[in-house]
């Protein structure tokens, strides 16, 4: 089955800098790569995805690139704010594979 | 629009104690699942169910069952619970399975002991 792997498991960050988190995968097939935030003691809310068909996504101030060669995915967070702090989960399936496979999570934390 | 919801909030059970997690959407989606959290584990599914009616093992199946009697409800059964169960259960929901956006409940945080 799939496995989804994302390092660095946690990221420390000033505020105003970038973060990036990146993910692999090992299903050639996967197609859907969602990231999932979850603030400490909330549920999971997704913040973007990206498919196949296209390299790369952004909405606002977040970014996903995708590297289908390479098989790997990355959550691109720029001008960072403490509201960023979270947990964040990516995520990867195939169509008609009725499972979607979450990394372990990556605590990044943005410090004032 | 509640979205998913899930009851209870927190439960602390005896091993061997049986219990019923219930989680009802509003958004008339096809596909529910169940999830468990556990530290440094991630999200792994448990059961899912594609539409009213039908239900499917998932990633981590054993010790738990699951009903899908109505489209809106999804309930999750622990026969007899042991402490490996102790965990943070998520219900989730999607309109066009795993390709697409999962709505998550709020969790359960279940204790057993």
């Amino acid at each position: 089955g799939e496995n989804v792997e994302q390092h660095p498991s946690t990221l420390s960050v000033q505020e105003g800098d970038s973060a990036v988190i990146k993910c692999t995968y090992s299903d050639s097939a996967s197609n859907y790569f969602p990231w999932y935030k979850q603030e400490l003691g909330k549920r999971p809310q997704l913040i973007i995805d990206i498919r196949s068909n296209v390299g790369e996504k952004k909405d606002q101030r977040i970014a996903v690139t995708l590297n289908k060669t390479a098989k790997h995915f990355s959550l691109h967070i720029t001008e960072t704010q403490p509201e960023d702090s979270a947990v964040y989960f990516c995520a990867a399936s195939s169509y008609g594979n009725n499972r979607l496979a979450f990394g372990k999570g990556n605590q990044v934390v943005v410090i004032p | 629009n509640a979205g998913v919801t899930q009851t209870p909030k927190f439960r602390v059970l005896k091993t061997g104690q049986s219990m019923t997690l219930l989680c009802a959407q509003d958004m008339n989606h096809e596909y529910m699942y169940w999830y468990r959290q556990d530290p440094g584990m991630g999200l792994r599914l448990i059961h899912y169910s594609v539409g009213e009616g039908t239900t499917a093992k998932g990633e981590v199946p054993d010790g738990y069952n699951v009903s899908r009697l109505k489209k809106q409800n999804f309930l999750l059964g622990l026969e007899s619970a042991a402490p490996s169960q102790t965990s943070v259960y998520f219900c989730a929901s999607s309109w066009g399975g795993m390709n697409t956006e999962a709505f998550f409940g709020q969790g359960t945080r279940l204790t057993v002991v």
